[in-house]
């Protein structure tokens, strides 16, 4: 399979702990992007990288949130002292830079925070 | 005001309807649109681009209005495999822009 890949699929974790998701993206795609969703919203944007350059961060985004693309290829996103409002549905997508509205997103890595 | 909006819905429609779901953006130096579907549990899959020329393929019709900054997707001679949550989502004016996701609109056809 070459599409996108999450993992976990799922973590359940304790308020106060840390988390972090792994995404490798189509091999070819220099662009990943990280959003959130929460049921019956849409996908709320995160952060996204050209190749290893994180090009923006939400600023909604708390600084317990970080994202890395340390070689331009899988990106992790980890989320430290965890709370509840932290449950969600995280998504990463991948897409070439000459293509940018064409997103293909994984099967997401949801978070449930106790 | 969020970046993108859409209507609300849910939208229950009988098979063989039509229907119309609108979006709005705020971003006027915006250049890309797009419809995309989500089923249920699953992840957002592309429907189609929207040019500003409008452009359709089947059943599917997407507009463009610039001045307005509105989106369009028609769906007609609706299936019961149309059922899910139709997401518009807009890029910003340069190619290193992000792309944002309005919240959808839920559609379900009804035998």
């Amino acid at each position: 399979d070459t599409g996108v890949s999450q993992d976990p699929r799922h973590k359940i974790t304790k308020r106060g702990q840390n988390v972090t998701f792994r995404c490798d993206p189509i091999s070819e795609h220099n662009r990943l992007y990280w959003y959130r969703q929460t049921l019956g919203q849409g996908p709320e944007f995160l952060t996204y990288f050209q190749n290893e350059a994180q090009l923006e961060k939400s600023r909604l985004l708390s600084d317990r949130f970080s994202a890395e693309r340390p070689k331009g290829s899988f990106s992790t996103l980890e989320i430290q002292r965890t709370e509840q409002g932290d449950s969600a549905m995280y998504l990463c997508a991948s897409s070439l830079s000459t293509d940018t509205g064409e997103l293909f997103f994984g099967e997401g890595s949801r978070l449930t925070v106790l | 005001r969020k970046e993108v909006e859409q209507d609300p819905g849910p939208f229950n429609v009988p098979e063989g309807a039509t229907v119309a779901f609108n979006c709005t953006y705020s971003n006027s130096a915006s250049q890309s649109f797009f419809w995309y579907r989500q089923d249920c549990r699953k992840e957002p899959k592309l429907l189609m681009s929207v040019y500003s020329s409008g452009n359709e393929d089947g059943r599917f019709t997407a507009q463009l209005n610039r001045a307005s900054q509105y989106i369009s997707l028609l769906i007609r001679d609706s299936k019961l495999s149309d059922s899910a949550t139709y997401l518009c989502a807009v890029n910003g004016g340069t190619s290193y822009d992000k792309v944002i996701f309005g919240p959808g609109t839920s559609l379900s056809v009804i035998p």
